[in-house]
């Protein structure tokens, strides 16, 4: 029944290391992202996919790749990790573009916390 | 540089007391702005949308844009408890046929019974 689910809920690893977070979403939206939440709160969208094309890329390190098999998947792969990217990662999704002065309502996973040692 | 600015509190009411939120925003050219809750440990969840100027109310939220100000807000009458979370205003901004949000920090809001 999840609308956005994300896997694994916690992660802990050693610095260096590689690791992928999946995301499914079962609300046939056509756009799907991926943010960063870190220790202060501050949430900073970094990715996001639609029809399975990259159309917005922060300016995020390359070690974070987003991947997605289908409109319904997004997966982050991150390579070589740092200390510095322990966060709470969130999966969202939303219908379509922003259209004119349309709102388009995002909806977020539960999150992945990611702690590195 | 798109940026939102808000308070980050906290913010304490006593319970039935109205909390004000309040946010502005840099880019003119952003259409639509939300106010997402986050609980502690929780994800975003949307309260409100408002793309037009002057109020909107849903039950006891009312959020308000001021386009000319750049200035949104977010009122909730009769605070509850419940309502004790961290409250994210975003700014919608479209580009190259998509948009992204682009949050505050966030108010934390105590709701103090």
């Amino acid at each position: 029944d999840t609308a956005v689910s994300q896997t694994p809920k916690y992660l802990v690893t050693q610095m260096g290391n590689d690791k992928s977070i999946k995301c499914e979403q079962n609300l046939g939206h056509d756009t799907m992202y991926w943010y960063k939440q870190d220790s202060k709160k501050f949430l900073k969208i970094m990715f996001s996919y639609n029809n399975k094309e990259l159309i917005i890329n922060e300016t995020v390190p390359n070690r974070f790749s987003p991947k997605s098999p289908d409109k319904a998947h997004l997966n982050l792969h991150i390579n070589s990790l740092e200390l510095g990217d322990s966060a709470v990662y969130f999966c969202a999704s939303s219908q379509d573009y922003f259209q004119g002065a349309s709102t388009d309502t995002q909806y977020f996973g539960p999150g992945t916390r990611l702690t590195v040692l | 540089q798109k940026e939102v600015e808000q308070n980050s509190g906290p913010l304490s009411v006593p319970e039935g007391a109205i909390a004000s939120l309040n946010c502005t925003y840099s880019d003119r050219g952003s259409q639509s702005f939300f106010w997402y809750r986050q609980y502690s440990g929780k994800s975003p969840e949307l309260i409100m949308s408002i793309y037009s100027n002057g109020d909107k109310e849903d039950g006891r939220f009312t959020a308000q844009l001021n386009k000319a100000s750049q200035y949104v807000s977010l009122l909730i009458r009769d605070s509850q408890p419940s309502d004790s979370a961290t409250y994210l205003c975003a700014g919608a901004y479209s580009g190259a046929g998509s948009y992204q949000l682009t949050f505050g920090k966030g108010t934390k809001l105590s709701v103090i019974p």
